[in-house]
């Protein structure tokens, strides 16, 4: 039973336009969110996450979106650079058990000059 | 700061043989992970130990043994491993705050198992 989905397994944008990455979760107990990257041969990198009382958070070029009725969030980042390109995991924890984060399945980012 | 430091970062191990992972952090973090990560696919959690003590293991097979010597320090020890078994092993660590519990993770350990 996947929790955290992430229905896209690829994107590709051109560089200097809006990337938009998303997920979508089926427990509605999950209250924290997070975004990570990941490059080839190397450990996710945390990026950015929001909290179940927020409906957005905003980091630099990356914002995160969360919209609790529909159980989906998404990652936007403007604008795309080709460092950019990675994969990239949501994941979903919930207060009862915050040492258990559920990742989806992540989403293969490609951004062209 | 965010730093966890993993060794080695390539291991090479015989299905005989036995090895251990070694996993570092100096954030002051209160729990530490292990994940394994398959290629092309999301990481999954093995173990997690919390103030030193071992809060969830995931139904672990016991040819992989954590163990927490202190609380910046996270080993595990590999024995009579099989092929199936290689895979980027994560470490990680973690301290709660207002928001939630941001997990952050080292570069990970390959290993393959021949």
């Amino acid at each position: 039973d996947q929790q955290v989905k992430q229905n896209s397994p690829s994107l590709s944008v051109q560089e200097g336009r809006i990337s938009i990455l998303n997920c979508d979760y089926t427990n509605s107990m999950f209250d924290y969110f997070l975004w990570y990257k990941k490059y080839p041969a190397e450990g996710p990198t945390f990026l950015i996450s929001i909290s179940s009382i927020k409906d957005k958070n905003e980091d630099g070029r990356f914002t995160v979106f969360l919209n609790k009725s529909a159980k989906h969030l998404s990652l936007h980042i403007v604008p795309s650079q080709p460092g950019d390109s990675a994969v990239y995991f949501c994941a979903a924890s919930a207060t009862y058990n915050t040492d258990k984060l559920i990742f989806g399945t992540g989403t293969r980012l490609q951004v062209f000059p | 700061d965010t730093e966890v430091t993993q060794t080695p970062k390539h291991l090479v191990m015989g299905m005989t043989n036995k090895k251990s992972l070694k996993c570092e952090q100096h954030m002051g973090h209160r729990a530490m992970y292990w994940y394994k990560q398959k290629a092309k696919k999301p990481p999954e959690l093995m173990f997690v130990y919390s103030y030193e003590k071992l809060s969830i293991n995931e139904s672990v097979p016991s040819r992989f043994s954590p163990e927490c010597p202190n609380s910046s320090l996270l080993n595990l020890h590999l024995h009579a491993l099989q092929p199936e078994d290689s895979a980027l092993y994560l470490c990680a660590s973690s301290q709660e705050d207002r928001a939630g519990n941001t997990i952050y993770f080292g570069e990970g350990s390959w290993l393959t198992v021949v």
